[in-house]
């Protein structure tokens, strides 16, 4: 989910488990989102994206789910192993002064164990 | 694939100085955005570009500017340097006024001393 104060949320799984990285955004005119994966030191990395008027998209071992009813996404990501040890964060397109703009949350910590 | 690339991963300065991030994209892309990630806030809109010579400021341009002299190349400078300006900077671009989605560059980490 998303982090209040200077620490991210964690997720610690087993490799081979599923896990699910929760995301609440704030703008109900949001009309798109994407997940973005950041391994140490690296910049942040596309993993997947859903248009506001899906409720699901599947992507090679991931799904996005989008439940606009509560503002909330999430990113199932199947079989994790451990290079997908990461920060995953949400990000909600707007429309702003005539500009897309996205807005970024802070992120969860994925930690696999082999 | 997209790629974007920035000039330097890690810089270290001193309070005062003059400070230039460089950011090139090689997918002719007319947007261009540079951000500031600190821990706890996520990433921060600096300032970013739509077109050459075209340039608006984001959530927190205040002790930045850019320039963008070509549609590849889009310039953060720190006219001078702070040490609440340490920081990782990350830079990105998308496609055009349609394209939502953000492609990254490996960022740079600067230390003010």
């Amino acid at each position: 989910g998303e982090s209040v104060g200077l620490h991210l949320p964690t997720l610690s799984v087993q490799e081979g488990d599923n896990s699910i990285i929760n995301c609440a955004y704030s703008n109900s005119a949001s009309d798109y989102f994407i997940w973005y994966k950041q391994e140490s030191g690296k910049g942040p990395q596309f993993i997947i994206d859903i248009r506001s008027n899906m409720d699901k998209r599947q992507g090679q071992r991931v799904t996005v789910l989008l439940n606009k009813t509560v503002k909330h996404l999430s990113l199932q990501i199947a079989a994790t192993q451990p290079g997908d040890s990461a920060v995953y964060f949400c990000a909600e397109n707007m429309m702003n002064t005539g500009f897309q703009k996205l807005v970024f949350g802070t992120g969860t910590r994925l930690l696999v164990s082999p | 694939d997209v790629k974007v690339t920035q000039s330097s991963r890690y810089l270290v300065k001193r309070t005062g100085e003059k400070v230039f991030l460089e950011c090139v994209q090689d997918m002719d892309h007319e947007n261009m955005f540079w951000y500031r990630q600190d821990p706890g806030l996520g990433l921060r809109l600096i300032y970013f570009s739509y077109d050459v010579k075209m340039k608006e400021k984001g959530d927190i341009p205040e002790g930045y500017s850019v320039s963008r002299e070509k549609k590849e190349r889009f310039s953060l400078i720190l006219e001078s340097a702070s040490t609440n300006q340490t920081s990782m900077y990350l830079c990105a671009s998308s496609l055009n006024r349609g394209g939502k989605t953000q492609y990254f560059g490996p960022g740079t980490r600067l230390l003010v001393l």
